[in-house]
């Protein structure tokens, strides 16, 4: 089946700075991405849906100037959390679906964020 | 709206079965999923069904009614591994995935 990497798995940064995580579909084309937040006990929450060549579309009350995203390429797509703070601490989970299919999302292996 | 709805923990036995509800309110319909997530990790694909009917993969089988907008996954000969969130996820008519918040399974010996 279709894989997601996402990289890197953990980080501990400190507060104030800046954090990338990386969203690659290995396998296929991946015109649209999404980005999810979890905190510890509840569900995924979406972000963002990330387009690739043109500017990500961002869920009510996530702030897009915090949440930098990029999708440059079919297979690429990547959220920077900017001036960090402890409160951004949380697991962050990228996706993707086959365009136009009713194919299952493939996700990446999730990133583990710690703001200290 | 768009609506996905689950129940937030059910606790079942070692060796039991047990059965996990969703009923879902979306703009079209073109199936729905369910998902495994371990704590710490990301969702699995567990499947997928867009006609009525009931599909099994081994121990896990999937039901789907399109008229009453409900879906349920049984869970069989429940192991302790089997611990984890369950969650249901509706495909609408733009092919988005619209989440349920997840049923935490928590398996006794």
């Amino acid at each position: 089946g279709a894989v997601v990497s996402q990289h890197p798995s953990r980080v501990i940064c400190k507060s104030g700075t800046s954090v990338k995580i990386e969203c690659r579909s290995l396998d296929f084309q991946a015109t649209t991405m999404f980005w999810y937040r979890q905190f510890p006990k509840q569900s995924l929450m979406l972000m963002a849906t990330s387009n690739e060549g043109s500017k990500a579309t961002y869920e009510q009350g996530v702030e897009k100037d915090k949440f930098l995203i990029n999708h440059a390429s079919l297979t690429l797509s990547t959220l920077t959390v900017t001036s960090a703070h402890p409160e951004d601490s949380s697991f962050y989970i990228c996706s993707a679906r086959e365009p136009g299919t009713v194919s299952e999302a493939f996700f990446g292996q999730g990133t583990r964020l710690t703001v200290v | 709206g768009q609506n996905i709805d689950q129940p937030t923990e059910m606790t079942a036995t070692e060796g039991a079965i047990v059965q996990i509800n969703c009923t879902y309110q979306t703009s079209g319909f073109n199936g729905l999923f369910w998902y495994q997530q371990h704590a710490g990790e990301a969702p699995t694909f567990l499947s997928y069904n867009v006609l009525d009917g009931l599909e099994e993969k081994g121990r896990f089988s999937s039901f789907l009614s399109r008229s009453k907008g409900y879906s349920y996954l049984l869970l069989k000969e429940l192991q302790m591994k089997d611990s984890a969130s369950y969650l249901c996820a509706a495909l609408d008519s733009n092919y988005q995935l619209i989440w349920g918040a997840g049923t935490k399974l928590i398996i006794k010996p």
